[in-house]
């Protein structure tokens, strides 16, 4: 069993659907949290992260993670085509003896397709 | 956000020779940074983890001779394929996390194909 699950998809919705994305873990000691997009033959950017359980909204962005469950959301209100990717979750863990986290485990990665 | 800026975007190489592909962090300190491999419709696979000033920390079946990694400064890592193969032609993207914080930032990857 991969720490990581993400549905690959491929998801297509119509503009201005409301776009949900998930990923399940099963290592508890992941404790932040971040949504990645990735266009075509280019590097990740980074959408959102957090730390904790809840939510946490950036314009039409939405992350939500529930620990107890070991499940991460993030929600794209008024989806565009320009948002057309793929979008990765991403986790880690504190590495040991430290403050810092330590290397991110990834999700598979959703392709989303928002057509106009 | 923060930049972190990969050289060359894409370069291609003759089997046997060597190529050496930077990472840099633009506007800010990265004690940590990360080199990952991409294949076509995969996610990252993370080769190895390199600390400002250390030996890099390579991740299980990454070949260390092969794949040098050398982080000098807190603003420069750089990834050396040595003795290319074809099969060593892909996306390599690197990561770097700020000092001063956990925040971790993409480059924009860059594409080796080597003939």
């Amino acid at each position: 069993q991969k720490e990581v699950e993400q549905d690959p998809g491929p998801l297509s919705v119509p503009e201005g659907a409301i776009v949900s994305l998930n990923c399940t873990y099963s290592n508890s000691a992941f404790q932040y949290f971040m949504w990645y997009r990735q266009y075509s033959r280019k590097g990740p950017e980074l959408l959102m992260y957090t730390y904790s359980s809840g939510n946490k909204e950036d314009g039409r962005f939405t992350a939500q993670v529930d620990k107890s469950s070991k499940y991460i959301s993030l929600f794209i209100r008024d989806s565009q085509p320009s948002d057309s990717a793929t979008y990765l979750c991403a986790m880690s863990a504190r590495a040991s003896g430290g403050t810092s986290y330590g290397k991110l485990t990834f999700g598979q990665g959703t392709i989303l397709t928002v057509h106009p | 956000g923060a930049v972190v800026s990969q050289h060359p975007s894409r370069v291609i190489c003759k089997s046997g020779t060597s190529v050496k592909i930077e990472c840099r962090s633009l506007d800010f300190q990265a004690t940590t940074m990360f080199w990952y491999r991409q294949f076509p419709k995969q996610s990252l696979m993370l080769m190895a983890t390199s600390n400002e000033g250390s030996k890099a920390t390579y991740e299980q079946g990454v070949e260390k001779d092969k794949f040098l990694i050398n982080h000098a400064s807190l603003t420069l890592s750089t990834l050396t394929v040595t003795s290319a193969h074809p099969e060593d032609s892909s996306f390599y993207i690197c990561s770097a996390r700020q000092t001063s914080g956990n925040t971790i930032y993409f480059g924009e990857g860059s594409w080796l194909t080597v003939v």
